[in-house]
């Protein structure tokens, strides 16, 4: 099993510039996530999808949209690139999101807005 | 709400020695309590996890920890560090489906 996968590993991009983020789990989950992480930051929720169809702002949502393609894909989009969004991005997943459910996490995204 | 304080950012310890990471809970109800850990360049691995079952919970790699309620702490510990644990550690708290709150983490160097 492939686990959580995401693409790209890294990106650069300039002020202004759009892009998605992808993401996908083969694990039959119903909850995904996606997190961002900055030095001495922690993770701190973006978006997450309690299960397909559904969508809800996590604690720092702005400059941010996602999509919940399906059960597999939550994809992640960055609009209009600011420096303040470089960072780590690591996309999650778990069964129902229950308190019980471990997270299953990709190996991340490494983003620089120049 | 609840939330996380992890009490050091940064602890160094020689290989062979305990190691103790603190971690101080907040939580209007009986909290879910989580260990992950980062090795370098690599996505989160579960550790260990408290449910309101046994307050000593045993997770992989020899590590522990014990839920306190009345000192709203969930320390980690592990008898005798190793070059491969060190890594970055992040203690993390939920509330039924609420998604989880991740501290700010806790870097452990090991010392050969």
């Amino acid at each position: 099993n492939a686990g959580v996968t995401q693409t790209p590993k890294f990106q650069v991009l300039k002020t202004g510039q759009s892009m998605t983020l992808q993401c996908a789990q083969d694990m039959n989950h119903n909850s995904m996530y996606w997190y961002r992480q900055d030095p001495g930051m922690g993770l701190r929720l973006i978006y997450y999808s309690a299960s397909e169809g559904t969508t809800d702002k996590g604690e720092v949502p702005n400059g941010y949209n996602v999509s919940r393609l399906n059960k597999r894909e939550f994809s992640l989009r960055l609009e209009s690139a600011a420096p303040s969004q470089t960072s780590v991005y690591f996309c999650a997943s778990s069964g129902s999101g229950g308190r019980n459910e471990k997270l299953f996490f990709g190996s991340g995204t490494q983003l620089s807005v120049l | 709400a609840q939330s996380v304080t992890q009490l050091d950012s940064h602890v160094s310890v020689s290989e062979g020695t305990p190691v103790l990471l603190r971690c101080n809970y907040s939580s209007s109800y009986s909290p879910s309590l989580f260990w992950y850990v980062q090795h370098p360049n690599k996505g989160l691995q579960l550790l260990l996890k408290y449910t309101s079952a046994a307050t000593l919970v045993k997770g992989i790699n020899g590590f522990e920890a014990e839920f306190k309620k009345s000192e709203t702490s969930f320390h980690l510990t592990k008898p005798s560090a190793h070059m491969s644990d060190a890594a970055e550690y992040f203690c993390v708290v939920t509330r039924g489906n609420t998604p989880l709150v991740f501290g700010k983490g806790t870097r452990l160097s090991v010392i050969a």
